[in-house]
């Protein structure tokens, strides 16, 4: 089936430090998502991208939606404690389909 | 607004069983998918409805299946459950019309011994 490849699988930072993750795939995707998912909680929407190019932001958060639309990047600026969880990017191959196919997830770790 | 409902939060059962799992989408929200997330093959796509009507299924067997009601709430269900079933089960939904913002809600996990 489809898979996203998404790297780094973890990651251990230091607070204030800069976060940089991205996803790749064979395919080509007409959206993007990048979700985090905190411990016993469902993933939480952090930016949604449409269009081959685009960058978008959210807060400390930004995000590309790769020229070739087979892959896509999240930086997260001034890292702080709450940015732990696991984020993960999404991909929807088909237009008004609710079918995402979703990378393995980036794990971050912050050490205050 | 309050966000996707599931219930119930933490199951657990035995092999062979049944379950019912319970879903109550965002207000307004008329799509619903289930996913199922495990540690060793992460977040999976189950199936999605819309209308009460089942759009997209992904590659589980007939054991897995759902529903959608008049009121978007949706259900899903696994018979004669196996070790393997345990996991946790996402739900989302979302606006039909427009983008496609999938809104989670927090999972019912199941176990099953």
């Amino acid at each position: 089936g489809q898979q996203l490849n998404q790297s780094p699988q973890s990651m251990f930072i230091q607070e204030g430090e800069d976060v940089s993750m991205n996803c790749t795939s064979s395919s080509i995707f007409n959206t993007w998502l990048w979700y985090k998912q905190e411990p016993g909680e469902g993933p939480v929407l952090l930016i949604a991208l449409y269009k081959a190019g685009e960058l978008t932001s959210n807060g400390r958060l930004t995000a590309q939606f790769g020229i070739t639309r087979k892959d896509s990047f999240l930086n997260i600026s001034a890292s702080i404690p709450s940015d732990v969880g696991i984020y993960f990017c999404a991909g929807q191959l088909v237009q008004g389909a609710q079918k995402l196919v979703f990378g393995q997830g980036t794990r971050l770790t912050i050490n205050p | 607004k309050a966000g996707v409902t599931q219930t119930p939060r933490y199951l657990i059962k035995t092999r062979g069983q049944q379950v019912t799992l319970s879903c109550s989408p965002i207000s307004g929200h008329r799509s619903v998918s289930w996913y199922q997330q495990t540690p060793g093959q992460g977040l999976q796509f189950l199936f999605e409805y819309f209308s009460e009507t089942q759009r997209n299924k992904g590659n589980f067997p007939g054991r897995f299946s759902g529903r959608q009601f008049s009121n978007s709430r949706s259900e899903m269900n696994v018979s004669t459950l196996e070790l393997g079933d345990s996991a946790l089960y996402l739900c989302a939904s979302s606006l039909w019309q427009g983008r496609e913002k999938l809104f989670f809600g927090s999972g019912t996990q199941l176990s099953v011994l």
